[in-house]
């Protein structure tokens, strides 16, 4: 299994600011996704992170709206830029080790109230 | 990607057996079936996942039809702490041991009365 942790847990923001998510994972994985879920929604994945190489995007995100980091086996950052109200929702990353077979494991999610 | 039907919402007594089901008739050969389940205010939790045989594990069991066109989720004795959305999930598996993110529906809201 894996422990997650996202910061910061919730925020509330301006429309047109940004807001970086942190996801921190107690143990190296290969695979990191960033999913969103808007209130009273199912989850939308949003994009795929892969250490040493670029994110791949979901239809529908951007990544200059949506730019991902992942500069580790353990880390990865999402940040959400020029923010609307339309933003407003729960952002959470998720991992996986056995490559599509296995489980993933997800964080609590960051609730991100743009105002 | 195949698709998965599964009733809005389902409502079962403390401590009695809850068969949830999940209709796939479009599933390909390659594809497993996973279930995960969010708590109020978490994350989604992985319950268990099968390709053809049925699974057990200590939360739950997966019951998959002979054709594999439906597969039903088992929870033995249900708690106030099973009250969760659940998810019935297909995911196809590379061979090459890529895979993509997970395609959540809408879920099953289960409701458990005390």
């Amino acid at each position: 299994s894996a422990v997650i942790s996202q910061k910061p847990s919730r925020d509330i923001c301006q429309r047109g600011t940004s807001l970086t998510i942190q996801c921190q994972v107690d143990s190296q994985v290969t695979m990191m996704f960033w999913y969103r879920q808007q209130p009273g929604q199912s989850l939308t994945l949003i994009a795929t992170a892969n250490q040493g190489s670029e994110a791949t995007y979901e239809s529908g995100f951007v990544i200059d709206k949506f730019p991902i980091s992942r500069p580790n086996l353990t880390f990865s950052t999402l940040t959400v830029s020029n923010l609307s109200p339309e933003d407003s929702s729960i952002y959470l990353c998720s991992v996986e080790q056995d490559r599509g077979v296995g489980e993933q494991y997800f964080g609590p999610g960051t609730r991100l109230t743009v105002t | 990607d195949a698709k998965t039907t599964q009733p809005n919402s389902m409502e079962s007594n403390e401590e009695e057996p809850v068969h949830l089901p999940c209709n796939h008739s479009t599933i390909s050969g390659t594809d497993y079936i996973h279930w995960y389940r969010q708590l109020p205010s978490q994350g989604p939790e992985y319950v268990i996942h099968g390709l053809t045989s049925n699974v057990n594990n200590r939360m739950a069991s997966l019951a998959i039809a002979e054709d594999r066109k439906s597969s039903t989720l088992i929870l033995h004795r249900a708690t106030l702490r099973d009250a969760a959305v659940y998810y019935c999930i297909l995911r196809m598996r590379y061979s090459g041991g890529g895979a993509d993110g997970l395609t959540f529906g809408k879920g099953t809201h289960l409701i458990i009365q005390p």
